[in-house]
This record gives C-alpha cells, structure tokens and sequence, in this order.
C-alpha cells in the first residue's frame, strides 16, 4: 500500500462549487505540505503544516483553505472554485527532525487531477 | 525572484554520464540544495542534497561549487528510466521552492 494517498485522484467540477482534496499517509511523519502544479512549471507550496497545531501559508495560498484534522490527514479546500485553480495538487510529508538541512526528505503522494469548468 | 536557474531542456545518451547544472547565486549560507525529479505527472521523488560538501548516494551524486553559488547533479550511467524533469532546490526558511527544472530525455 502507498505511503502518502490522496483522493479523489481526479475531479472535474464547476465554477463556484466547494471542494475538498484529502491527504492520509502512513509513515508517521509530523509535517504535511499542499502544493499545486500547473501545466510545465514546477510545484508551488500552497499550505504547510509541521503538526496538528501548526497551519502555514504558503507561496500561493489566496483561495484555499486546510485542515490537519489528525497527525495522519492533511485536507485541501477550495471554497469557490475557479478555472484557474485547475491544476495538478501533491501532497506531500516529511518527517519532523532533519538529518541534514532544513527539511528531510519529502514523499510526496500520486496527485489530484482538479479540472475547474 | 528565482532562487535557482536551470537550463529548460538537456539530451543524454543511455550509458553516458548526464550532468545536469545548477546556477543559485543568491544561496544564503544556511540553506542547502536539494535535487528531486518528477517521472511523467508522478509526484517528485528526493534525488539527494547537500550543503558544500560533494555528495554521493545510491542514486547519483551532487557537486557544490566552493563559493556554493552553482551545483552539478551527476547521473553516472543515464538509463532511458532516467527521463525525467530534474528540480534543483535551494531550501528558504521554512519553504521549498521548486522552479520549473531541466526536462531530461536519455535517447537510446
């Protein structure tokens, strides 16, 4: 079974509605991350968070909510959503105390289709 | 502004040494570089990192400039599972920030 999962792994929706991409994984890590990727650039960080208490924006986070509800699950919400949030979504984890430098090494998990119409 | 430049697009020959370089100028002294690639539309997958130091693990190995201000990835023998897009990351406070990397193609 994958480590980091996210659902749904594709999503078609409509210009206003409400949505929710969810993140569970089971490697025990303390630090999840939300990022975005649209069509060839690189990952943007939307939402970070380092434990259940800890919620951080990130480069890109007007539009978007999260929610850390457990250690293990890490939800990305789009209150209205717009075509221009269409993109890739990754999640990703990463554990709490880096061996060298400012992070370890981050799992990232399949990623989210999200189509805006 | 970038932390990192990288050329958009490099060829390697399967079996030859695929050198993928890295241009991050503005480096503070406590920020590491960290490489990653990304297989088609998979998420990105951890290559290596370092601080000055040269570095090598299973998978490749990574050359730091003296002055820290450009580095060098090294796939020792590209095989064709090697294509991928190539991140160098300069890691900020308490953010990565990946840039849009070099697509490498390993032509057979």
């Amino acid at each position: 079974d994958a480590d980091v999962t996210q659902t749904p792994r594709n999503r078609i929706t409509k210009t206003g509605k409400r949505i929710m991409l969810e993140c569970s994984q089971t490697k025990g890590h303390d630090r999840m991350y939300w990022y975005r990727q649209d069509p060839g650039l690189g990952l943007r960080l939307i939402y970070y968070s380092f434990d259940v208490k800890d919620i951080n924006k990130g480069e890109i986070s007007d539009g978007y909510s999260v929610s850390r509800q457990a250690q293990a699950k890490f939800s990305l919400s789009l209150e209205s959503a717009i075509p221009n949030q269409t993109a890739l979504y990754f999640c990703a984890t990463s554990d709490r105390f880096p061996t060298g430098g400012t992070y370890n090494e981050q799992f990232f998990g399949p990623g989210t289709r999200l189509t805006v119409l | 502004d970038a932390k990192t430049t990288q050329p958009p697009s490099m060829d390697c020959a399967e079996g030859r040494a695929a050198n993928l370089p890295c241009n991050h100028s503005t480096i503070s002294g406590n920020e590491y570089v960290y490489w990653y690639r990304q297989i088609h539309s998979q998420g990105p997958q951890y290559i290596i990192h370092g601080l000055k130091n040269n570095e090598t693990n299973e998978m490749a190995s990574l050359i730091i400039t003296e002055d820290r201000k450009s580095s060098t990835l090294i796939l020792p023998h590209a095989t064709l599972r090697d294509t991928a897009v190539y991140y160098c990351i300069v890691a900020g406070g308490n953010q990565f920030y990946f840039g849009t990397g070099t697509s490498l193609t390993v032509i057979p």
